[in-house]
């Protein structure tokens, strides 16, 4: 079965130092994988989207940026962290576009990142 | 442009209680259907998805829902609510055919309280 792993759970960072979010999926290749963020009370917000190793999509101008280095992992990054950054994080993949599973997405149990 | 709507931010039900969360979607083509349920500080649990054929999909921890392609709603219900079903449910429309990335379109969330 396939399963998805994020790190670190829970983060604190002070504002202007550097940010570095993982995600990994187990169980699968070639996934699409996402990076959504969630302010308080607020719904999603989809900011990077790779359907392939260095395939990445932004879908809003900021402050991060996003690689895939392996086929399984996702990295979520900033060089500076701003306040507007804090928020919870969650990363989601869904088949690629020859496998199954292609149309729904599965979520990973998220990131909180708190900017100081 | 795509989007979904969900009237109700908030909800609170008596637990034994019926509940029916509403979701309004505008959509360009076909889409699938999807109900999310996020539980504080976790990622989202897939509840049921509406692809094709019966309008009326059961999924996970009792709960259902109904298609109306007339009036383009994808309304969730549960006909006895328990505590722990206190959570924040989302509702997502996504592509029918494959298309590079595969991405939803997420509502912004109803809230739902369950008073003893």
């Amino acid at each position: 079965s396939q399963t998805i792993h994020q790190w670190p759970a829970t983060l604190v960072q002070p504002v202007g130092s550097p940010l570095s979010l993982e995600c990994t999926v187990e169980g699968t290749s070639n996934p699409n994988l996402y990076w959504y963020r969630q302010a308080a009370g607020r719904g999603l917000q989809l900011l990077f989207y790779s359907v392939g190793i260095g395939q990445i999509s932004s879908e809003v101008p900021q402050n991060l940026s996003a690689s895939r280095p392996q086929d399984r992992q996702f990295i979520l990054s900033s060089k500076k962290l701003l306040l507007s950054d804090s928020g919870f994080y969650l990363c989601a993949w869904s088949g690629g576009k020859e496998g199954s599973s292609y149309n729904e997405q599965f979520f990973g149990p998220g990131t909180r990142l708190t900017v100081l | 442009a795509q989007s979904v709507t969900q009237p109700d931010i908030h909800i609170t039900v008596s637990e034994g209680a019926s509940l029916e969360l509403r979701c309004n979607y505008s959509y360009g083509a076909t889409p699938y259907l999807f109900w999310y349920v996020q539980s504080p500080g976790q990622g989202l649990q897939l509840l049921l998805k509406y692809f094709s054929g019966d309008t009326l999909v059961q999924g996970i921890k009792g709960f259902e829902a109904e298609f109306k392609r007339s009036q383009s709603s994808f309304n969730l219900r549960k006909p006895s609510v328990h505590w722990s079903d206190a959570a924040e449910y989302f509702c997502a429309v996504g592509p029918s055919i494959k298309a590079a990335g595969n991405k939803l379109t997420f509502g912004g969330g109803t809230r739902v309280l369950v008073k003893p």
